[in-house]
C-alpha cells in the first residue's frame, strides 16, 4: 500500500521568507509524486510532480520538490513567500503514471503572515 | 478554470434523503475520478471511471454509486444519507491512460449539508 504523510497541518512564514513543506511517502513501488494546491473556495490545481529523471522538479508560481528516495522525501520549497501562496497544499503518490488511486496527504494549511 | 463542471456547487438536504452530483470532464479527457473532502479524513479517493466502465474502487460506502455517461459526464448517487456523509465532494478528470501526464484536473467541488 502507498501512502503520504505530511508533516504539520498548519504552517505560517513571513512574506519573503522561505517556505518548507514537508512530504515523506511509503511505496512498494517507485512511486510518482505529485503537490496540489487548494486556493479557498476551489478544487486542487496541480502545482509539480516527479515521474523519473531529474530529482529536483520545479513547479508553477516559483514552487519546486526534490525527491529523495533515502529519505522517502519530496519536500515542497519556495524561497520567498508572496502573500498569493496562502493556501492549502497536498501531498500525493501514484503507483500508476496513470492517476489510478492517487493518495492523497491531509493537507498542510500555509498562511502568510505580512 | 480547470474545465471540469460540477452542480450543483451547494446542496443541504436532510438525513435518509438521496441526492445525486453531477460531473462534465474536460473536453477529450476519458478518465472521472470521484473524491471525498471532509475535516477528519482528508481528501479519499471514491472511485473512477474511464470511457464509462468503472476502473478503480476506493472507499466508497454502498450507499454510494456512480456511473458514467456515453458523452463521459459522470454521476455521483448518495443515498440513506447520514450527517456524516456532509462534505465536499470533488470531480477530477484526466487524459486518456496511456498517455498520461500524471495531471488530475479538478472541479470547485459539490458541498453537501445533511442536517
Amino acid at each position: 500500500a502507498q501512502s503520504v504523510t505530511q508533516l504539520g497541518s498548519h504552517v505560517s512564514v513571513s512574506e519573503g521568507a522561505l517556505v518548507l513543506l514537508r512530504c515523506n511517502y511509503s511505496s512498494s513501488v517507485p512511486p510518482y509524486l505529485f503537490w496540489y494546491v487548494q486556493y479557498p473556495n476551489q478544487g486542487l490545481q496541480l502545482l509539480l510532480k516527479y515521474t523519473t529523471g531529474a530529482t529536483l522538479v520545479k513547479g508553477i508560481n516559483g514552487f519546486e520538490a526534490e525527491f529523495k528516495k533515502s529519505e522517502t522525501s519530496f519536500h515542497l520549497t519556495k524561497p520567498s513567500a508572496h502573500m498569493s501562496d496562502a493556501a492549502e497544499y497536498f501531498c500525493a503518490v501514484s503507483q500508476n503514471f496513470g492517476n489510478e488511486k492517487l493518495t492523497f496527504g491531509t493537507g498542510t494549511r500555509l498562511t502568510i503572515i505580512p | 478554470d480547470s474545465g471540469v463542471t460540477q452542480t450543483p456547487k451547494h446542496l443541504i438536504t436532510a438525513t435518509g434523503q438521496r441526492v445525486t452530483l453531477r460531473c462534465s470532464p474536460r473536453s477529450g479527457d476519458l478518465s472521472v475520478y470521484w473524491y471525498q473532502q471532509s475535516l477528519d479524513q482528508g481528501l479519499q479517493f471514491l472511485i473512477q471511471y474511464y470511457n464509462g466502465e468503472e476502473r478503480a474502487k476506493g472507499n466508497i460506502l454502498e450507499r454510494f454509486s456512480a456511473q458514467q455517461f456515453p458523452d463521459l459526464h459522470s454521476e455521483l448517487n448518495l443515498s440513506s444519507l447520514e450527517l456524516g456523509d456532509s462534505a465536499l465532494y470533488f470531480c477530477a478528470s484526466s487524459v486518456d491512460l496511456d498517455l498520461g501526464t500524471g495531471e488530475l484536473f479538478f472541479g470547485e467541488g459539490s458541498r453537501l449539508t445533511v442536517l
